[in-house]
């Protein structure tokens, strides 16, 4: 039981440049999110995902995609990257409901040039 | 909507000396309320949660929380701390009325304990 993963756990990129970060978890989770940290700003949601095949945007969506074709993966895409989204990425799963327990991978450390 | 602010960015304190994380939340509604920890380079993991009842509650490694209402704030607190409990802690409220099973997490409260 791996729990939630998350890959890569760093990448570099040029501004401008695409990528996708993908989140997987192994727990039959229904929700899964998307947060950035960043220094002295806590964690913010960026989008979330409240089963397959749907999805909402949270706090700080500009800029990010997220698509969830699969109930236990989420994507999280950055078109044409820019150095404001250098920052350590977050996926997290909860089974339902507020009063559950969000579990969080490991992290993503991005820095985008 | 809701906020939550963490009142000290960073607690510097001695091992096997009380410490207190502060946090206050503002809502208009019920909330539930958590405390999460990220050990450094870790993602972060639940120490303890406030649904209802008792608002005292325990968590785990020995920390516990107090919800009060009236002052609309829910308190970290472990009696004596140990090195290993160097970290971040954040506060995190969800409320019972807006949207989805959706956080809203403080800045972060830096707990650095030395020998």
């Amino acid at each position: 039981n791996a729990g939630v993963t998350q890959t890569p756990k760093f990448r570099v990129l040029k501004t401008g440049q695409s990528m996708t970060l993908l989140c997987a978890q192994d727990m039959n989770h229904e929700y899964m999110y998307w947060y950035r940290q960043d220094p002295g700003m806590g964690l913010r949601l960026i989008h979330y995902s409240v089963g397959e095949g749907t999805t909402a945007k949270g706090e700080v969506p500009d800029g990010y995609n997220v698509s969830r074709l699969k109930k236990q993966n989420f994507l999280l895409g950055l078109e044409s990257a820019a150095p404001s989204q250098t920052s350590v990425y977050f996926c997290a799963s909860t089974k339902q409901g507020r009063e559950d327990t969000q579990y969080f991978g490991p992290g993503t450390r991005l820095t985008v040039l | 909507a809701q906020s939550v602010t963490q009142l000290d960015s960073q607690v510097p304190v001695f091992e096997e000396a009380p410490v207190e994380l502060r946090c206050n939340y503002s809502s208009s509604v019920s909330v539930y309320l958590f405390w999460y920890v990220q050990y450094p380079n870790q993602g972060l993991q639940l120490l303890l949660k406030y649904l209802s009842g008792s608002t005292l509650v325990k968590g785990i490694n020995g920390f516990e929380a107090e919800f009060n209402k009236s002052q609309t704030s829910f308190h970290l607190r472990k009696p004596s701390v140990h090195i290993s409990d160097t970290a971040e802690y954040f506060c995190a409220v969800s409320d019972l009325l807006t949207g989805y099973s959706t956080l809203t997490f403080g800045k972060g409260t830096m707990l650095l304990v030395s020998p």
